[in-house]
């Protein structure tokens, strides 16, 4: 597609429910990013797909937080338990193989816990 | 390990004047910096990076940083402010020494412009 695409915009879930995040990234960017942007917390490294590595899940703040990619495109974060503090916006990045290539963002989820 | 500090939350300037977003790193190796721009409710766009060469890089919408070793820093900067220029502003590190490595963001400066 012509950018990176996350689904949905936004997302009201109850605490202890389960959420999905989708993003679908730019056609041919190898490279995936998850990040969490809170307020005043600026952006936290979640997890990174690269090809067919195993994923860098190094930034998961915890085991209730897992994210797969499906055949080296469309990703899933998935957030099970939801918490109040897990409330914030999610953005989805992706870029081409690389050390010197910077990302292209999609617009984020915005996830709220109620 | 590889780390960005931008000291300032919020910069208020008056349009015409000029801009300056401060911006210092900390690395192993060699810098990839990077800056980005989130304006309300949007993703972040790429505004410049800096890999090598010149350490005065020019980018979108009239901004340009430059690189400076010696203090490690990567300051954004614009001649001239405009009211559009209102948005949130974020620097960001790779470590050429850590291989593929993810991006590491600063907390984001909030930028106003005043008429």
């Amino acid at each position: 597609g012509a950018g990176v695409s996350q689904s949905p915009s936004n997302k009201v879930t109850e605490k202890g429910k389960d959420v999905e995040l989708r993003c679908d990234p730019i056609s041919g960017h190898t490279a995936l990013y998850w990040y969490r942007q809170s307020l005043g917390q600026g952006l936290e490294f979640l997890i990174y797909f690269q090809g067919n590595s195993a994923p860098d899940k190094s930034g998961l703040p915890s085991d209730r937080f897992s994210a797969e990619r499906t055949g080296g495109s469309v990703s899933t974060l998935t957030i099970q338990r939801t918490q109040q503090e897990d409330s914030a916006v999610y953005l989805c990045a992706s870029s081409l193989q690389g050390q010197n290539y910077g990302y292209t963002f999609g617009s984020g989820t915005r996830l709220t816990v109620v | 390990a590889q780390s960005v500090a931008q000291p300032e939350d919020q910069v208020n300037v008056a349009e015409g004047n000029p801009l300056t977003v401060k911006c210092t790193y900390s690395v192993s190796g060699n810098p990839y910096l990077f800056w980005y721009v989130q304006y309300p409710n949007r993703g972040l766009q790429f505004l410049l990076k800096y890999i090598t060469g010149d350490n005065l890089v020019k980018g979108s919408y009239g901004f340009e940083a430059e690189f400076n070793k010696s203090q490690t820093s990567f300051h954004l900067k614009k001649p001239s402010a405009l009211v559009s220029d209102s948005a949130l502003y974020f620097c960001a590190v790779r470590d050429t020494y850590s291989g593929n490595t993810p991006l590491v963001f600063g907390k984001g400066t909030r930028l106003s412009v005043i008429a």
